[in-house]
């Protein structure tokens, strides 16, 4: 079956725990991106990648990190989470390019304390 | 930098009635996509109807149908005999037709039919 998997689904932390959310798709994707979701403000994109080894920031890009060493895998990485970002993850997925239909993960709800 | 504006934060429909749900965007590009997002309780984000901008027809997916205007900068999408599993946000998203850039979506509908 197609699918974006994030892990974990649910996570409760505390500032300065470093921590990273996976993301794995199956689809042989080579555009992939991550999203946060806060109530009020719809999605935001936080970092994409393009393909393997190559990223760039997004729009709110402010504290996290990612990597893209395997083409099926972009973890979301946070090195000092703070509680301004707790919040809703999404992965997403394309073949090639964000006009095309982007596939989601379930999400990972982050809190932050 | 483009932005796309909902007007609508909750919407609430009997059931089997048809509804419309609005979103413009401001953009320079010519060339872009638009896109209805569906996100019930389960928090899933699911790919509701997809409209390329140089096409002028208005693109459908079974009840959904989107009113285009190019010149307006409006996308709406209509819901027609609307059932109790429409229950959900709705988004509206836009990418330049590059394709590097993300999505840019809207703050989002929450529509609500009621039985």
């Amino acid at each position: 079956e197609a699918q974006v998997t994030q892990n974990p689904r649910y996570l409760i932390t505390v500032t300065g725990k470093k921590l990273t959310v996976t993301c794995s798709q199956n689809m042989n994707h080579e555009y992939m991106s991550w999203y946060r979701q806060d109530p009020g403000l719809g999605l935001r994109q936080i970092y994409y990648s393009m393909n393997v080894e190559v990223t760039d920031k997004g729009d709110v890009p402010e504290g996290y990190k990612v990597s893209r060493k395997e083409k099926r895998n972009f973890p979301l990485i946070l090195e000092s989470p703070s509680p301004n970002q707790t919040s809703l993850y999404f992965c997403a997925s394309s073949l090639r390019q964000t006009n095309q239909p982007q596939h989601f993960g379930d999400g990972t709800r982050l809190s932050i304390l | 930098a483009q932005t796309v504006t909902q007007s609508q934060p909750e919407m609430s429909v009997q059931e089997a009635e048809t509804v419309t749900l609005s979103c413009t965007y401001d953009t320079s590009e010519n060339n872009y996509y638009l896109f209805w997002y569906k996100q019930p309780p389960s928090r899933q984000m699911i790919l509701v109807i997809r409209q390329e901008a140089y096409k002028q027809q208005n693109a459908t997916e079974n009840r959904f149908s989107v009113n285009f205007q190019k010149a307006a900068k409006s996308f709406s999408l209509k819901i027609s005999d609307s059932q109790l599993g429409d229950t959900a946000m709705y988004f509206c998203a836009f990418t330049p037709g590059g394709g590097a850039d993300g999505l840019t979506f809207g703050k989002g509908t929450h529509l609500i039919i009621q039985p």
